[in-house]
């Protein structure tokens, strides 16, 4: 099994441009999120996803969409890059386990820079 | 203002030496983790505790589920090189979504041989 992965590894934006990043998962896990990591704030829930076709917010979804066509991908989408969004993101997946312990599986991470 | 707030934030301490990192909140939660990440890389899961008081050993590393499940701590006896690193603490509030997960800030360790 791969896991988690996620594409690029690496991207430069300028402001106002549109990208995708990729995040895909191998391990049928049902839950997927996208994460984003900034110095000294730990990791912010960007949206997450319990289902194919159901997704939803988290602590910080302004410029960002997310769609889920199929249990294995999950893409986060921004529409119009800003410096702000300058960041490393991170996907996880995870599946419930006893109810109500579980483990997040986190990608390898894409670094973001918006010039 | 943080939901999960971590301290310290930095530790730099000699190989040998013990710490404690705590993760405090005034929220309830229905589960903690914590989770190791190294440069480069993303987290990766140490533990999960669920049960108030629940105390859970990974070898050196000692993890504790407060009482009321606002809170916790991971102890790390005679800290080697090997475990530097981010320690980043997370919870599920309860009556949550499972896929919701909230991180505290990390704490970054150094350990010096």
């Amino acid at each position: 099994n791969a896991g988690v992965t996620q594409t690029p590894k690496f991207q430069v934006l300028k402001t106002g441009q549109s990208m995708t990043l990729q995040c895909a998962q191998d391990m049928n896990h049902e839950y997927m999120s996208w994460y984003r990591q900034d110095p000294g704030m730990g990791l912010r829930l960007i949206h997450y996803s319990v289902g194919a076709g159901i997704t939803d917010q988290g602590e910080v979804p302004n410029g960002y969409n997310v769609s889920r066509s199929t249990t294995e991908d999950f893409p986060l989408r921004l529409l119009s890059a800003a410096p702000s969004q300058t960041s490393v993101y991170f996907c996880a997946s995870s599946s419930p386990a006893g109810g109500r312990s579980y483990e997040q599986y986190f990608g390898p991470g894409t670094r973001l820079t918006v010039t | 203002t943080q939901l999960l707030e971590q301290s310290p934030q930095f530790l730099s301490i000699q190989e040998g030496e013990n710490l404690t990192v705590y993760c405090n909140s005034s929220s309830v939660f229905s589960s903690l983790q914590w989770y190791r990440q190294e440069p480069g890389e993303g987290p990766v899961l140490l533990v999960t505790v669920v049960t108030g008081g629940e105390v859970k050993k990974l070898k050196r590393l000692t993890f504790q589920f407060g009482d009321a499940r606002k809170d916790s701590s991971l102890h790390i006896t005679a800290a080697q090189p090997g475990d530097t690193g981010l320690y980043l603490c997370a919870g599920r509030l309860g009556g949550t979504s499972y896929g919701k997960l909230t991180f505290g800030q990390g704490t970054i360790l150094t350990v010096h041989p």
